[in-house]
């Protein structure tokens, strides 16, 4: 499986605080994306890069959230002033395989937790 | 965008029991794939698949296009399989995750 780090893996800020999380792939591997999964749900999808590129960021509340793939490889994902509502788990996929089917794989997500 | 429906919601096993999940999508897919989130949170790939079946030991997979679903089997069931299970589908740029089996096998 393709690899996929994530930083931090747990978070405790309170409102109105600034967070960042990381994203850091194996090289080679075109389409990035950034879910967020809050408890009880399905993860949504925020933001999807291809390379250096945006190609969906419709979902993603773009006055508080942020975020920017250097060099087309590691992300960041960058929430200001954070809200009670954001506490979630952040998960970063990539999209890979040997045959570039479309199958993600996921890091392990980095837990967010707003008092 | 693509909705996902999941069955059912919620599912209790005695370990060793057989199950079956079932995901249907209102639109057609190309591309389908069921994940575990184990209890710490991460999604486990369990298969990758936009058509056919695929087997990989007591896990099995069946996806239907034409007819917009797909069936994920768990058989002789163990405590470890426990977990919230995702499928994910849809076709080309518009793929969406259902909202979860949540399985619990107890002993």
């Amino acid at each position: 499986e393709a690899g996929v780090a994530q930083s931090p893996r747990y978070k405790i800020i309170e409102k109105r605080q600034s967070v960042a999380f990381w994203c850091n792939p194996i090289s080679g591997h075109a389409t990035l994306y950034w879910y967020q999964q809050i408890l009880g749900q399905g993860p949504k999808l925020l933001i999807q890069f291809q390379n250096n590129g945006v190609v969906d960021d419709s979902q993603l509340p773009k006055d508080r959230f942020s975020a920017e793939r250097l060099k087309g490889v590691d992300s960041t994902l960058k929430i200001q002033p954070a809200k009670l509502e954001d506490s979630a788990v952040y998960l970063c996929a990539i999209k890979g395989g040997l045959a570039d089917t479309g199958e993600l794989f996921f890091g392990e997500g980095s837990r967010l937790t707003v008092l | 965008g693509i909705q996902v429906e999941q069955s059912p919601p919620d599912l209790i096993l005695q370990e060793g029991a057989n199950s079956t999940l079932r995901c249907n999508f209102s639109d057609s897919v190309n591309n389908l794939q069921w994940f575990h989130q184990n209890p710490w949170g991460q999604l486990i790939n369990l298969f990758y698949i936009p058509s056919g079946t695929k087997q990989n030991g007591r896990l099995s997979a069946t996806t239907v296009a034409t007819e917009r679903y797909s069936l994920l089997y768990i058989s002789s069931s163990q405590t470890t399989d426990s977990g919230v299970y995702f499928c994910r589908g849809g076709s080309n740029y518009k793929l969406t995750f259902g909202k979860g089996t949540l399985l619990t096998v107890n002993p």
